[in-house]
């Protein structure tokens, strides 16, 4: 069964404590895993895309990483305005569905 | 300009009544989704319309009718609201969809109380 699963699903950290963020799927034949950012009162807005394992992609203090079983992001010296809910999605198999994970809520505390 | 914008913002109605929440995306794309995210944060997908033809129907009462006058525009009207439908509600877009997985943009969402 197609499944994302992110954790943990809440993070409190100080401002320039790195930490990761979880993201495990299990799908047949990825096309594709996504990251977003939510802000309250806001809609997602697109971060990444990941395609195959080994892949790296960088944005200011994020870096997402993908293997062939889960995503991480890479928060380095986070500053209070990345905290956010953090969203990742991947295609159901063979389908155009995309299943979202539950997200992590992280809060930066200056 | 806003890539994918949805009116109202905020709804608040009561139960019974019938009420549309109207989505327009100018990026060009040829898919257009309504997705529901829960008191949770757990976003799910509802429908999905390709070029104006419905390709994803979830599981989801009937209610809830999408329409789609043209490839920028998918509609949602809700009828007979239930307090169960208090949500928000998210349109969203993407390029056409094909073998690798596309980027769905969202819009700011639309606030949906039923009082």
């Amino acid at each position: 069964e197609d499944q994302v699963t992110q954790s943990p699903e809440a993070l409190r950290l100080q401002e320039g404590e790195s930490s990761s963020l979880n993201c495990s799927y299990t799908v047949s034949g990825l096309r594709g895993l996504f990251w977003y950012r939510q802000d309250p009162g806001k809609g997602p807005e697109f971060l990444f895309t990941l395609y195959s394992a080994g892949e790296e992609k960088e944005k200011e203090r994020l870096k997402a990483t993908l293997t062939k079983k889960e995503s991480f992001l890479h928060i380095t010296a986070p500053k209070p305005e990345d905290s956010a809910t953090y969203l990742c999605a991947v295609p159901f198999s063979g389908t155009y569905k995309y299943i979202f994970g539950t997200g992590t809520r992280l809060k930066v505390l200056a | 300009d806003t890539a994918v914008s949805q009116t109202p913002k905020y709804l608040v109605t009561q139960m019974g009544n019938d009420k549309s929440i109207k989505c327009e995306q100018n990026l060009g794309h040829d898919t257009m989704y309504w997705y529901k995210q829960d008191s949770k944060k757990f976003l799910k997908i509802m429908f999905s319309y390709n070029n104006k033809e419905l390709i994803i129907n979830e599981t989801v009462p009937n209610r809830f009718s999408p329409k789609s006058p043209d490839k920028a525009h998918l509609n949602l009207h809700i009828n007979s609201l239930e307090l169960g439908d208090s949500a928000v509600y998210f349109c969203a877009s993407s390029p056409p969809l094909g073998g690798s997985g596309n980027t769905i943009y969202f819009g700011e969402g639309s606030w949906l109380t039923v009082v």
